[in-house]
């Protein structure tokens, strides 16, 4: 069981470049969410889902989208990369909505 | 406007004491309160939580009170540790919304 997954660890974008955050779970959780975490700052919600096929935004959804195909992927899309979406990424996901969540490792992401 | 407020960015404790991490809310909707914790290149890992209908709850070392008239839980840990040193996060969620809201966060540096 491992848990909440993320790929890749760490990478380096230029202005203008996307990408795409993995995220999967094997915990058959319906709840997945995207935050990012910038220094000094708490956990922002981007984006959640409360079953495959549903996504709604959070707080700071610019810049970012989503989609849920399965119960266990949960990808984060950065269409135009911008220097202000440099930041730390965690998914996390959940058996009931808002209570415990379980965080992956994150991802590092530097926008240049 | 923050409605998780961690007013303490950091503190310092010696091992074997106790150590009293605070968080106060605004959003009277809460009813549910998390502590996470989290390590330098991890994700939060859950820690502990307590429900509105509840004042204290405990688990070995970590015990948290919730004072709702005061609107403000804290986290207390005795014995401290080295090992606890890592930045403790407090969230809320409530209402029909199952968002966590979180605060900054605080670091706690526990010296052997």
């Amino acid at each position: 069981n491992a848990g909440v997954t993320q790929t890749p660890k760490f990478r380096i974008l230029k202005i203008g470049q996307s990408m795409t955050l993995q995220c999967t779970q094997d915990m058959n959780h319906n709840y997945m969410y995207w935050y990012r975490q910038d220094p000094g700052m708490g956990l922002k919600l981007i984006y959640y889902s409360v079953g495959a096929g549903i996504t709604d935004k959070g707080e700071v959804p610019n810049g970012y989208n989503v989609s849920r195909s399965t119960t266990e992927d949960f990808p984060l899309r950065l269409e135009l990369a911008a220097p202000s979406q440099t930041s730390v990424y965690f998914c996390a996901s959940s058996d009931n909505g808002g209570e415990t969540q379980y965080f992956g490792p994150g991802t590092r992401l530097l926008v240049l | 406007d923050q409605q998780v407020k961690q007013n303490s960015p950091s503190l310092s404790v010696q091992e074997g004491r106790i150590s009293i991490l605070n968080c106060d809310y605004t959003n009277s909707m809460f009813d549910y309160f998390l502590w996470y914790k989290k390590y330098p290149a991890e994700g939060p890992t859950f820690l502990i939580s307590i429900s509105s209908i509840k004042d204290k709850n405990e688990d070995g070392r970590f015990t948290v009170f919730l004072n709702k008239s005061a609107k403000h839980l804290s986290l207390h840990i005795v014995p401290s540790q080295p090992g606890d040193s890592a930045v403790y996060f407090c969230a809320a969620v409530g209402g029909s919304n199952y968002k966590l809201t979180f605060g900054k966060g605080t670091l706690l540096t526990v010296n052997p």
